[in-house]
């Protein structure tokens, strides 16, 4: 199985700030990253695929970076809506993995 | 537009199987262009991928659940369907069902959510 950490677990942020969370895969991957963000009581909410492609109907905040073992989620500018916990997964092989999450924080 | 509804208890016993339906509208669940699969997260932990299908036969499991879980579609009814046999308290989670397209592989489409606990 593709193992993939995220960093930090979880990190405090104020509105406005610029926020950059990190994911590495044990292998490579290639391009096939996704990031998504959960609410409490929420399905996860896909925000990035492939990497870097925006998911349609989502802020243009929000970007994703990498490719092969290291990517990157930034948001440019911290929303009060955005706190909440994003993982990032692997779509490269099966077992499809995610990370552990990332916990942003007021 | 897809969307994705789910359905089954709640609440399911020790070693007893633990059955999840998921209805798919505004796709053909046989057309394709989407995987369709099943995805847990226990309470206040992380996400855990189960299995997937495409193409109403082609399957793909998680290797720690391989031996008590099987993941299928009812063309008939545009139906995903999960099962997971002798279940124990590891087993209590919230369940979803959610697609992805062919070409990206994004979970774009998620079910609401069941939650499920195991216990007598």
């Amino acid at each position: 199985d593709i193992h993939m950490t995220q960093s930090p677990s979880s990190l405090s942020a104020s509105v406005g700030d610029r926020v950059t969370i990190t994911c590495r895969a044990s292998q490579t991957i290639s391009k096939y990253l996704n990031w998504y963000q959960q609410k409490p009581g929420r399905a996860p909410n896909l925000l990035i695929y492939t990497a870097s492609s925006l998911q349609s109907g989502v802020p243009s905040r929000f970007s994703g970076s990498g490719s092969g073992t290291d990517f990157t989620l930034t948001i440019s500018s911290l929303q009060p809506e955005d706190f909440a916990t994003y993982y990032c997964q692997q779509s490269y092989s099966t077992p499809w993995t995610f990370g552990q999450g990332t916990k942003v924080e007021i | 537009q897809l969307q994705l509804q789910q359905s089954g208890p709640g609440l399911v016993k020790p070693s007893e199987t633990l059955s999840l339906t998921c209805t798919v509208s505004g796709v053909s669940i046989s057309s394709g262009s989407h995987y369709w699969g099943w995805i847990r997260q226990p309470p206040g932990k992380g996400l855990e991928w189960i299995a997937r299908i495409y193409n109403s036969g082609s399957t793909y499991y998680n290797p720690s659940l391989k031996s008590r879980v099987t993941i299928s579609v009812d063309t008939s009814k545009n139906q995903l369907s999960l099962e997971v046999r002798s279940v124990t308290a590891a087993d209590t989670a919230v369940y979803y069902c959610a697609s992805s397209p062919a070409n990206t592989h994004g979970l774009d489409v998620w079910g609401q959510g069941t939650t499920v606990t195991v216990s007598s």
